[in-house]
Order: C-alpha cells, then structure tokens, then sequence
C-alpha cells in the first residue's frame, strides 16, 4: 500500500497571500488529520476529516480550512498568510487507536 | 489522552541499549500507549504500540508495568541513525484535540 501522500514538499509564500496544500490518505482510510509543527510550538493539532465531514477542530484562526472529497483525500487552505504561518504542516491517517501513519509533510515558508 | 511526561533528551552511543521512560500517572482504563519517532522536516513514524506487560517489534520494544501508569521504550543496539525525537502518547482514539503531542524526546547517539 502507499503511504500518506502530501503535495508539494515545499512552498513558499508571500504575506498575504492563499495556500492550498493536499494530502492523499493511505487507500482505504477515510479519517485525515492536520497538524501544524513549528519550533516553538512543537506539533499542534489543526483538523480531523472523517468520510467529508469535519469532526474535530484544534485552536486555529478561521484563516485555516480544510475540507475532505469522496475519495478521502483531503485539502487545507490558509488564507491571508502571515510570517507565523511557517511551518511544516503534516497530514496523517489516523487507523485506530492513536495509531496515524504521517505523510512527509509540506514545508511552507511565509516571506 | 491522558498527560505524558518524558525527559527532554538523552545521550548515550552506537551498540548500546537505549531505554526511554515516559510517565502517565492518570491513564485511563480502555488508554493504550504508542510511540513515535520523528526525524527533522519529516513526520512522525508509529514505533510500537502497547497495553499491558510487554510488546516487541522488528524495532523496539516497549515495557509497560502492571499499574500502567509508566512505560519503557527499549532500543536495542542503537544506531547513529537513531537519533531523532521519541514521542510518547497515551489515549484511545483522537478525541476532540486529536493527538497530542508533547515535546518529545530528543534522543542524540553518538559515535
């Protein structure tokens, strides 16, 4: 089976701007987690998709969005980017049981 | 899930035995505990998971006293390639805040 399948690798992005990055879940799995990992901050939870509906949320602005398509792969959008917004933002398929296979992770550079 | 506790680095060398502790003194009954091990700019990696007496992988293996309220993460004849940040979790499912990572381990092997 293939891993977790995150694109791009690496942006970058100017103040202001919109990002749109994606992630393609292990086949089969319908549950796709955010998470948002920084120096300072390690790694923060962001959202959970489960079969198109989001069911969690972690403490993020409105400008983070996500949304999950029938195929279980899965978007998020940040919108008016600002410097703190750098990071690596990782995607996960989480089986069962606090057991999540992470994809490698875009790394989004705010300039 | 339930709070860890884990030392924030270790050292030791190439051939040894690393044992990492990790303390979650108010885990919770149905709670199992998993391991994750994250080098830079990639994401984390599932180790091993237990929940009770002791489990044994290819990779590791994890020890998990009669009272749960601890675990050992045990790498055997570690590698420079080891080096990396060793997260402990204790929960059963994502929950609302999904999983939460805490500051890890950074585990440093030296020559």
């Amino acid at each position: 089976k293939a891993g977790v399948t995150q694109t791009p690798r690496y942006l970058i992005k100017t103040r202001g701007q919109q990002v749109t990055l994606s992630c393609s879940p292990i086949s089969g799995h319908r549950s796709v987690s955010w998470y948002q990992q920084t120096p300072g901050q390690g790694l923060q939870f962001l959202f959970e998709y489960f079969s198109e509906t989001q069911r969690n949320k972690g403490n993020f602005p409105g400008r983070f969005s996500g949304r999950q398509f029938s195929n279980s792969r899965s978007e998020m959008n940040v919108s008016t980017l600002e410097l703190g917004d750098s990071a690596l933002y990782l995607c996960a398929s989480i089986v069962r049981v606090i057991k999540a296979f992470f994809g490698q992770g875009t790394r989004l550079t705010v300039v | 899930l339930a709070k860890t506790t884990q030392p924030i680095s270790m050292d030791s060398y190439e051939g040894q035995e690393v044992n990492i502790t990790c303390s979650h003194n108010n885990i919770a009954t149905n709670d199992y505990i998993t391991w994750y091990q994250q080098f830079p700019s990639q994401g984390p990696r599932f180790i091993i998971q237990g929940y009770k007496t002791k489990v044994t992988n290819e990779v590791a293996s994890l020890f998990i006293p009669a009272d749960r309220k601890s675990s050992t993460l045990s790498l055997p004849r570690v590698s420079l390639s080891d080096t990396a940040v060793y997260y402990c979790l204790v929960g059963e499912g994502g929950g609302a805040d999904g999983l939460t990572f805490g500051k890890g381990t950074h585990l440093i092997i030296q020559p």
